[in-house]
């Protein structure tokens, strides 16, 4: 089947502008997360949805971060009035459960200028 | 907080000889332990992973291995060839956060011919 999707796959924006990223999760993963990862660097944390449960949002930067998972399926990242050090891959991924296998769709590489 | 931390940042070695990445970790109910490989430009993808009931696991010329009393666990990759050049991160799960997932920081892999 289709795996992680995600769109745009490339999104330029000027500074102060708000922008959506979008995820497409595997078909019943009950758990989605969102990553950043900027040149050359690790997967920094973001927030991850499991099932109905209240999401975990500890991984946001700051309050211009904000995320939601709608019917359990589609994810959406909303980045508010972006400033250039957002600039980074924004990967989203989705597992079957917690504790096992992520796979990654192909991520969202914003660019703030 | 809970933590991994993996070594080195940058491994290079000789094509067809052995690599090998360490990573420890913090919490000592983790009881899942995936390796992924990030190609440059691609999304990461996961290459061999262990749970905690078991000590070592081989896939063909990788496997990793677990010390749960010394917390740590290794990614072994022999007779390296030029398509294993990329980015490997190694990961945790962490009770405290549901059994989500910690990274470390990554490992640059180069293969010289």
């Amino acid at each position: 089947g289709a795996g992680v999707s995600q769109s745009p796959s490339n999104k330029v924006t000027e500074k102060g502008k708000d922008v959506e990223l979008r995820c497409d999760p595997i078909s019943g993963h009950t758990a989605l997360y969102w990553y950043r990862q900027s040149l050359g660097q690790g997967l920094e944390f973001l927030i991850y949805f499991q099932g109905n449960s209240a999401p975990d949002k500890s991984g946001l930067p700051s309050d211009r971060f904000s995320a939601e998972r709608t019917g359990g399926s589609v994810s959406t990242l909303t980045i508010q009035r972006t400033q250039q050090e957002d600039s980074a891959v924004y990967l989203c991924a989705s597992s079957l459960e917690q504790g096992v296998e992520q796979f990654f769709g192909p991520g969202t590489r914003l660019t703030v200028l | 907080g809970e933590n991994v931390e993996q070594h080195p940042s940058t491994l290079s070695v000789q094509e067809g000889d052995s690599a090998v990445i360490k990573c420890t970790y913090s919490d000592s109910a983790s009881n899942y332990f995936p390796w992924y490989k990030q190609e440059l430009g691609k999304r990461p993808q996961l290459i061999i992973d262990i749970r905690s009931n078991v000590g070592e696991k081989k896939d063909q010329r990788i496997a990793v291995t677990l010390n749960k009393t010394a917390k740590h666990f290794s990614l072994h990759i022999t007779e390296t060839q030029p398509e294993d050049s990329a980015v490997y991160f190694c990961a945790a799960s962490i009770r405290g956060s549901n059994y989500q997932l910690i990274w470390g920081a990554g490992t640059k892999l180069i293969i010289k011919p």
